[in-house]
């Protein structure tokens, strides 16, 4: 496999679920971000992992909890959600040091009931 | 801070006509310049891309050209089709000696093109 990949592409969950959304890159990067595309708003960076640590927290509630076990792997976390947090989760990865552009996965659809 | 500011949609044209997005730019230094496209229900994909002054980007008969003097990255084609109906984000990227700093995107614009 080529790219970024996540997985699943669809989810339904109701909000008293936990779940967690999967990504993979095999780029040979060494950044990672986790990106939410909500309707007619933009895009908004939630997570950054450089170097297989985090290094931003855009005031994400605690109910959605990044994990980045190495440089090619990063997970999101999804407890006790709410229906505001339906929305596309995308993925993204890139080379630090670079102005270089970010690599995104297809994204996963997530509806919150 | 970083920001990007484009036209919002939806724009609709008829198909062979002449398409211009329009996308300006605030950031400290020269940043790298992004065009990303997102057909529906898929993720974003790098159309084109320019990294200095005076660059142009072109990919699939899109091109831009970074403007610095004017601060802008316009995104033009010549003849659309009715494939290229997608909704289309400007972006910059500057590095900024720290750690990944990740994109920072305009709103987007949805691009309809009519046969």
């Amino acid at each position: 496999e080529t790219g970024v990949t996540q997985t699943p592409r669809h989810l339904v969950m109701g909000m008293t679920n936990k779940k967690s959304l999967k990504c993979e890159q095999h780029l040979g990067h060494n950044a990672m971000y986790w990106y939410k595309q909500s309707a007619k708003k933009p895009l908004e960076l939630m997570f950054v992992y450089s170097l297989e640590e985090r290094v931003e927290n855009n005031s994400v509630p605690s109910r959605f909890s990044p994990e980045c076990p190495n440089s090619s792997h990063l997970f999101l976390h999804l407890h006790t959600l709410q229906p505001e947090d339906s929305a596309l989760y995308l993925c993204a990865s890139s080379q630090v040091g670079q102005d270089t552009e970010a690599f995104f996965g297809q994204g996963t659809r997530l509806t919150v009931v | 801070g970083n920001s990007v500011t484009q036209m919002e949609g939806p724009v609709t044209l008829s198909e062979e006509a002449f398409l211009t997005i329009n996308c300006t730019y605030t950031a400290t230094g020269y940043p790298s310049l992004f065009w990303y496209v997102q057909y529906p229900g898929e993720g974003l994909q790098l159309l084109l891309k320019a990294t200095k002054a005076d660059d142009k980007g072109s990919n699939k008969g899109f091109e831009a050209t970074y403007r610095k003097e004017t601060t802008s990255f316009h995104l033009e084609k010549g003849s659309v089709q009715v494939s290229d109906s997608a909704v289309y984000f400007c972006a910059l990227s500057r590095y900024s000696g720290g750690g990944a700093d990740g994109l920072t995107f305009g709103k987007g614009t949805h691009l309809i093109i009519q046969p």
